[in-house]
């Protein structure tokens, strides 16, 4: 079965400091996501990235940055961390538009919960 | 861009068929897709549309109309496990993007 793990369950950090949320598939899809999710508003998408060092914007990129050197790993990264940026984020990733028909559908991880003090 | 509506919240009783809907405002898109999320839970795959009409498994029904804009997520012999947020969701045309609505938090009682 596909898994995608993410580095952190839980996580509090300060205002204005550096975050990196971290995420790991190891189905070699090509496809990675960030989302966050928040009561409410849904899943919001902030970055995609759909092959290495390739890499869309979502609907919410302010403030995010993302990095995606190896197939395997997609990095969410926080500049400068904000109150408002207190949230659940969750990684998915699913198979390129080769393979898309196979299986279709994206996989997501556990969900970091972060929290911005 | 996309607009994906749902209904906020919904309640059923255990045993009861409940109908889930979604409507959407999209240019395009290759497929539409059901997830459920218990809470605190990642959201897994229950169906992908990419045909109009109803695909079936088991409990669970998905059915697609791409010229009404419209999805519905069809739950029978609801149990009380079927407590959890359905989300639909739609892979624009030319990107394997996928694209959330806010998802329907579904609440089964005795």
């Amino acid at each position: 079965d596909v898994k995608v793990t993410q580095s952190s369950r839980y996580l509090v950090k300060r205002t204005g400091e550096k975050v990196f949320l971290e995420c790991v598939q190891d189905m070699d899809h090509e496809n990675m996501f960030w989302y966050r999710q928040d009561p409410g508003l849904g899943l919001r998408l902030i970055y995609f990235s759909y092959d290495v060092k390739m890499k869309e914007k979502g609907d919410i990129p302010e403030g995010y940055s993302v990095s995606r050197e190896k197939k395997e790993r997609f990095s969410l990264i926080l500049e400068s961390a904000s109150t408002n940026q207190t949230s659940m984020y969750l990684c998915a990733s699913s198979l390129g538009p080769r393979d898309r028909d196979m299986r279709p559908e994206a996989f997501f991880g556990q969900g970091t919960r972060l929290t911005v003090v | 861009g996309q607009n994906i509506d749902q209904p906020t919240e919904m309640t059923a009783t255990e045993g009861a068929i409940v109908q889930i809907n979604c409507t959407y405002q999209t240019s395009g898109f290759n497929g539409l897709f059901w997830y459920q999320q218990h809470a605190g839970e990642a959201p897994t795959f229950l169906s992908y549309n990419v045909l109009d009409g109803l695909e079936e498994k088991g409990r669970f029904s998905s059915f697609l109309s791409r010229s009404k804009g419209y999805s519905y997520l069809l739950l029978k012999e609801l149990q009380m496990k079927d407590s959890a947020s359905y989300l639909c969701a739609v892979s624009p045309h030319n990107t394997d993007k996928l694209i959330f609505g806010t998802g329907t938090r579904l609440q089964v009682f005795p």
